[in-house]
């Protein structure tokens, strides 16, 4: 199994453009996390799916954010306009929940760079 | 706020030597989680202890939870310099059908040779 997969693994974009992160989740997961990662707040929930319904956007820092998921192998996190204050690491996730108490399973992550 | 917070922040050991991370949570859980991240990469999950149970091994790795004191403690055993990363503990929360993981900021692991 080739675990998550995301790309690009590395952006740098000025402000103002548009940003778009893709991730592959394992086969057979029906659950996807979106993080990002900084060193002042840590590692952020953004978003998740469940079968791949938007089911807690809370996480999500404003409406320049949005993701989407219109199939169980793919989903993507636009960032439209991206600022200097986004730049950070995301992670995608995902898991097999059934009962819950399911350790999820990371990407290798997208650095991404806003100058 | 962080449900779960580590401590210390930075631990530096030896190698050969045990590492003892602790973490605390606010709310009610179903399990908690440990993590463990290497520089420049994603999570790697270690270990899971549900909140009904007190104690689990997993080969060098030993996991604690008080859920009377809401805290956690991560013990690794005769560490190797190969175990230097940041290690994160992570609580799911009990209640409703929302199975998402809440990270502390972790505690950065460094094992001298």
């Amino acid at each position: 199994d080739a675990g998550v997969i995301q790309s690009p693994r590395h952006e740098v974009t000025e402000m103002g453009q548009e940003v778009t992160l893709r991730c592959k989740p394992i086969s057979g997961h029906n659950s996807l996390f979106w993080y990002r990662q900084t060193m002042m707040r840590g590692l952020e929930l953004l978003i998740y799916f469940n079968n791949n319904v938007p089911i807690d956007d809370s996480g999500m820092p404003e409406d320049r954010f949005s993701a989407k998921m219109p199939n169980a192998s793919f989903s993507t996190l636009k960032i439209q306009p991206s600022e200097p204050r986004d730049s950070a690491v995301y992670f995608c996730a995902s898991s097999l929940i059934v009962l819950g108490g399911i350790q999820q399973y990371f990407g290798p992550g997208t650095r991404l760079t806003v100058t | 706020s962080q449900q779960g917070e580590e401590d210390p922040q930075a631990l530096s050991i030896q190698e050969g030597e045990n590492a003892t991370m602790n973490c605390s949570y606010k709310t009610s859980i179903n399990n908690l989680q440990w993590y463990r991240q290497n520089s420049g990469r994603g999570l790697v999950h270690l270990i899971l202890i549900r909140s009904n149970e007190r104690e689990k091994h997993s080969g060098r790795l030993r996991v604690t939870l008080d859920t009377s004191k809401k805290s956690s403690s991560l013990l690794i055993t005769a560490s190797r310099a190969a175990d230097t990363a940041s290690y994160f503990c992570a609580t799911e929360n009990s209640g409703g059908s929302n199975y998402k993981l809440t990270f502390g900021k972790g505690t950065l692991l460094t094992v001298n040779p």
